[in-house]
């Protein structure tokens, strides 16, 4: 089976620290995704990969930064965590190929910033 | 834009039948339905493709009305395990592959 799996389950930072989401996927999947997911806002795309060191904005990058330096390991930095950026993280992965698109998703991390 | 689910929320006794929705303002090529258990990661239902058949899973089917630009998720004689939250996932006709999600439709199945 496809796993992909985030280090950290649960983190709890203060305002203004640099935060690190690691996600590992084992599946040799090209593309890579991170969604933020709050109550009644459903999944939405922070920012996503589609190759190494390859990166693109999703829809709510604004505060993230990513970095994938190897083809299985995709990373979210919160450069200055702010008390709004407190939510569940997700991190998915796909194939490439046409009708592929399927999505494995971590367990998620779930960050409380302070 | 995100794709509205209706409802947002729903509780059941075992056995009932459910309905959930999800609407587009955008033309679509496909829609996928992913359910997330508690604590536990989102996982891939069905997908349905523009021009395709309607799909089913277990008691679980889905349609889609190209047309309408709207995919409806049917339960039907649910089942305790049938509880979590629902999510629909849009990609636009011209979107690359990339999904948009709804805001989600939380089930609850009771004994």
């Amino acid at each position: 089976d496809v796993k992909v799996t985030q280090s950290s389950r649960y983190l709890v930072k203060r305002t203004g620290e640099k935060v690190f989401l690691e996600c590992v996927q084992d599946m040799d999947h090209e593309n890579m995704f991170w969604y933020r997911q709050d109550p009644g806002l459903g999944l939405r795309l922070i920012y996503f990969s589609y190759d190494v060191k390859m990166k693109e904005k999703g829809d709510i990058p604004e505060g993230y930064s990513v970095s994938r330096e190897k083809k299985e390991r995709f990373s979210l930095i919160l450069e200055s965590a702010s008390t709004n950026q407190t939510s569940m993280y997700l991190c998915a992965s796909h194939p490439d190929g046409a009708g592929a698109n399927v999505l494995t998703f971590g367990a998620g991390s779930r960050l409380t910033v302070l | 834009q995100q794709p509205v689910q209706s409802p947002q929320a729903v509780i059941l006794r075992e056995g009932e039948d459910a309905v959930i929705n999800c609407s587009s303002s955008k033309a679509l090529y496909s829609v996928h339905w992913y359910r997330q258990k508690h604590g536990e990661a989102p996982v891939f239902l069905m997908i349905l493709l523009k021009g395709g058949e309607q799909k089913g899973h277990e008691k679980i089917s889905a349609s889609f009305n190209e047309k309408k630009q709207q995919s409806s998720l049917y339960l039907t004689a649910s089942q305790l395990s049938y509880s979590g939250t629902y999510f629909c996932g849009t990609e636009g006709s011209d979107a690359g592959n990339m999904l948009t999600f709804g805001g989600g439709t939380r089930l609850m199945v009771k004994p």
